[in-house]
């Protein structure tokens, strides 16, 4: 059962490097998002999905781009890495429907120079 | 906007003691609420919820009450064990998914033998 799976699981970048976050599920859900977690701040939803070829975004979208071309997949870039990005981040998917649970990922750990 | 506050940790306990870590929010609607759990160097899960006022979830031995007069969802639990130890997240939706979820900073929960 791989449920939610993130890579890398850590990553150190230069400021103004590019990288791409990857997130795949296997079980066929519709939603998926992205959240950073900061150190007392819980985590904050950066940008989300609800189908294939749908994104939006969330709380604190600036710095990030994410597309969803498949069900599976949701990748997150950083187009040009800053400090304030260090941060651990979760990729998370739901089935559509009322109130159901998030399944979390193990993280990145993303530490910007 | 909406908002979710919880007592700040660490919280250390003996085994067998019981647990409470409160939890407020503010909401411009009716949310769901959630608690999820994190243990160490995994991702968030799915404690347990209530979608409206005067629900209670209940999960593993913790509960928590939706009390819409006081905005609250305190965690408790009767007699906590070793594996409990953990960071306890609380989070609301307001949407019925449950797929956008604004949360708490975290509470760090350590339970001695």
């Amino acid at each position: 059962n791989a449920g939610v799976t993130q890579t890398p699981k850590f990553q150190v970048l230069k400021t103004g490097q590019s990288m791409t976050l990857q997130c795949a599920q296997d079980m066929n859900h519709e939603y998926m998002s992205w959240y950073r977690q900061d150190p007392g701040m819980g985590l904050r939803l950066i940008h989300y999905s609800v189908g294939a070829g749908i994104t939006d975004q969330g709380e604190v979208p600036n710095g990030y781009n994410v597309s969803r071309s498949t069900t599976e997949d949701f990748p997150l870039r950083l187009l040009s890495a800053a400090p304030s990005q260090t941060s651990v981040y979760f990729c998370a998917s739901s089935r559509d429907g009322e109130n159901q649970p998030q399944h979390f990922g193990d993280g990145t750990r993303l530490s910007i120079l | 906007g909406d908002s979710v506050t919880q007592m700040e940790g660490p919280v250390t306990l003996s085994e067998e003691a019981f647990l409470t870590i409160n939890c407020t929010y503010t909401a411009t609607g009716y949310p769901s609420l959630f608690w999820y759990v994190q243990y160490p160097g995994e991702g968030l899960q799915l404690l347990l919820k209530a979608t409206k006022a005067d629900d209670k979830g209940s999960n593993k031995g913790f509960e928590a009450t939706y009390r819409k007069e006081t905005t609250s969802f305190h965690l408790e639990k009767g007699s906590v064990q070793v594996s409990d130890s953990a960071v306890y997240f609380c989070a609301l939706s307001m949407n019925n998914a449950g797929n956008m979820l604004t949360f708490g900073g975290g509470t760090r929960l350590m339970v001695k033998p």
